[in-house]
């Protein structure tokens, strides 16, 4: 069964640092791009940051550039999402998605909570 | 990276068909034809239900097709049914380098 559970999520002070995990399984993680995707309370969905199969490239929203990188282990199937810097307006349920051969985003992860307040 | 744009909302009756736009530049929408629908309902994950502007995954109904114009991409739902009542999102290929960019969503609604 294709699966992407992430982690990671809680509540974090403005200024500091949080790091989520999404561990796949049931497919060939290190054939696909990765990507994380936010969603804010009652808003729309916003790409966030996505990395080539490899860990070769990763590219960022201009909302997270300098403040999040996006990893990957490829040896234990696991996404990662380091977020600095954090601010309120970060605040969002955090998914995890695989890019397919096809090229469209399958299957996401259930989300994570990230709650930026003091 | 300005976001595609949808209507807020749509709605119809349960049999009728409803469609929504999603409307970008030449640098995405109307370049690629990677354009995917995807449908969330409260509290849950999204779903496909198009891509590559009109390609349905296996299990989505064909009541759901999608169409591409210039910059604008449609989704139209035919014959409408209660389950259909959700939250929908376009998402285009924005570059080569596997950039995407979603639309702002439309909360559909079934009468």
């Amino acid at each position: 069964q294709v699966q992407l559970v992430e982690s990671g999520g809680g509540v974090v002070q403005p200024g500091r640092s949080l790091r989520l995990s999404c561990a796949a399984s049931g497919f060939m993680f290190s054939s696909y791009a990765m990507y994380w995707v936010r969603q804010a309370p009652g808003k729309g969905l916003e790409w966030v940051a996505v990395i080539w199969y490899d860990g070769s490239n990763e590219y960022y929203a201009d909302s997270v550039k300098a403040r999040f990188t996006i990893s990957r282990d490829n040896s234990r199937n696991t996404l990662y999402l380091q977020m600095n810097s954090l601010r309120a307006e970060d605040t969002a349920v955090y998914y995890c998605a695989r890019l397919t051969v096809d090229n469209w985003l399958e299957p996401w992860g259930q989300g994570t909570l990230v709650t930026v307040s003091s | 990276q300005s976001a595609l744009t949808q209507p807020p909302s749509a709605s119809g009756s349960p049999g009728q068909s409803v469609t929504i736009s999603c409307t970008g530049t030449s640098s995405d929408v109307g370049t690629y034809n990677y354009v995917s629908w995807y449908q969330q309902h409260p509290g849950k994950a999204p779903k496909v239900m198009i891509f590559e502007v009109n390609k349905r995954p296996s299990g989505v109904p064909h009541r759901f097709s999608g169409s591409k114009s210039g910059n604008t991409a449609s989704l139209t739902v035919s014959g409408l049914q209660a389950e259909d009542e959700a939250d929908y999102y376009c998402c285009s290929f924005a570059g080569s380098n596997n950039l995407v960019i979603f639309g702002g969503g439309t909360r559909l609604t079934v009468l």
